[in-house]
Parts: C-alpha cells; structure tokens; sequence
C-alpha cells in the first residue's frame, strides 16, 4: 500500500541551527501538508501547499519556516533558525485523487526534531 | 466503555468489549470528519471518515455516528482488541480549508 515516507525519523539540532526535513508524499496525490505534534497535545496545522505554491499556513508559520518541492517527489520543511519550542514531531501529509476527497489526509510516520 | 466529553483523555475496556470514543466539534460550518487513530511514535492512521450529509457510516468493526444538532461526533469500536490501545483523534474541516484536529483519547485495552 502506497504510503508518505519522512526522513529523518530522529534529528538533534542546535537552537539557531537550520533543519530541513523531508518527506515523499504519495505519488499520485496533488496536496501536501505540515503538521506538527508536540509531546502530548494534539495534531496542529502548519501549512498546505498545491500546484508549487502554499495554499494555507498557520500562525505558527512564521518568517522562519518554509517548504519547498525541489523536484517531482520531495517535499521539505524548513526552520531557518530553530528555538528551543520547535521541538515536536513533525508530520508530513498528502491527499487528493480522483474522486477522493482532499482533505483525506495520509500521514507520514514523522520527525521527532529536539533543539537542544 | 465509554468517554464522555472531549476533555477526558482516557478510556479503558476490556478485551471484547464495545468501545465508544466522543468528540464535541466547534465549528457548525464544518462538512467532513475524520477519525484518526494514532499508536506510540507514529503518524495519524486514517480510520474512517464522514460527510456532513451522513449520520452515520459503518466500516470494517468501527461505525461513526454525527449529530450536526449537538455538533457531536462519535467512533465506536465493537469487540475491541488490543491492537485497538492507541489515541484516537476526531478531526473536522470545511471544504478546502485545514483539517483541524481533537484533542484525542487515548484507549487502554485490557486482556
């Protein structure tokens, strides 16, 4: 069964570092989302993007945040310089086919991203 | 076992038992509901879902009831397993807009 693939499972960084974290959405799907989870709370809504452009974003996406899809298959996330409360598992999601609704969202297994 | 109330985080049941997993949703504009399940260290799983035309929708041991008057949103399990044991989330949108999750209950089963 096709399914969203995120890379790293686990990564450590420095406050102030920059991270980029990836994902390979669903390959037919034409919708990708970032959301976020922090230790114990619920899924939060970081940004939709369609058709090479975003689409949506929350107030937590802020100037630091950012994503790209660089090629037919990835999509990353990136923090410009990360705080010590961007600490969270970060999920990647896809949706959208024929006739299916899009926001029938497939998850990735996540990043757990700790800033030190 | 039942929840009652989207702030309650817990619920246990016995192996075999039915379970039934309550949310209480905002926004009255909202038209499709997902349940997610969501184990230790994992992504959300796609479990069942409903549009705002619908009370209810029945998958394979898991039925999902709407109440559009009381802006309620139910998951019921029958003959819970213990592979069953994660949190549950209710996630709720408007068409083309950000699917916005439920605080969860995490479901407990006891062999």
């Amino acid at each position: 069964e096709p399914e969203v693939t995120q890379t790293p499972s686990h990564q450590v960084t420095q406050m102030g570092q920059e991270v980029i974290l990836r994902c390979v959405p669903i390959s037919n799907h034409l919708y990708f989302y970032w959301y976020r989870q922090i230790l114990g709370q619920k899924v939060e809504f970081l940004v939709s993007f369609y058709n090479n452009e975003i689409s949506e974003k929350s107030e937590i996406f802020d100037d630091q945040f950012s994503v790209e899809r660089p090629d037919g298959s990835n999509f990353t996330l990136k923090i410009r310089s990360t705080k010590l409360e961007d600490s969270a598992m970060y999920f990647c999601a896809s949706s959208g086919i024929y006739r299916v609704r899009r926001e029938k969202l497939f998850f990735g297994s996540g990043t757990q991203l700790s800033v030190l | 076992g039942e929840s009652v109330g989207l702030h309650l985080p817990t619920l246990s049941v016995q192996e075999g038992d039915n379970s039934i997993i309550n949310c209480a949703y905002s926004n009255s504009a909202s038209d499709y509901f997902i349940w997610y399940k969501q184990e230790s260290g994992k992504g959300p799983q796609f479990i069942i879902d409903i549009r705002s035309n619908m009370d209810k929708r029945q998958g394979q041991r898991v039925t999902v009831l709407l109440n559009k008057t009381v802006k309620h949103l139910s998951l019921q399990i029958a003959a819970t397993q213990p592979g069953d044991s994660a949190v549950y989330f209710c996630a709720e949108t408007t068409s083309g807009s950000r699917l916005t999750f439920g605080e969860g209950t995490q479901l407990t089963v006891n062999p």
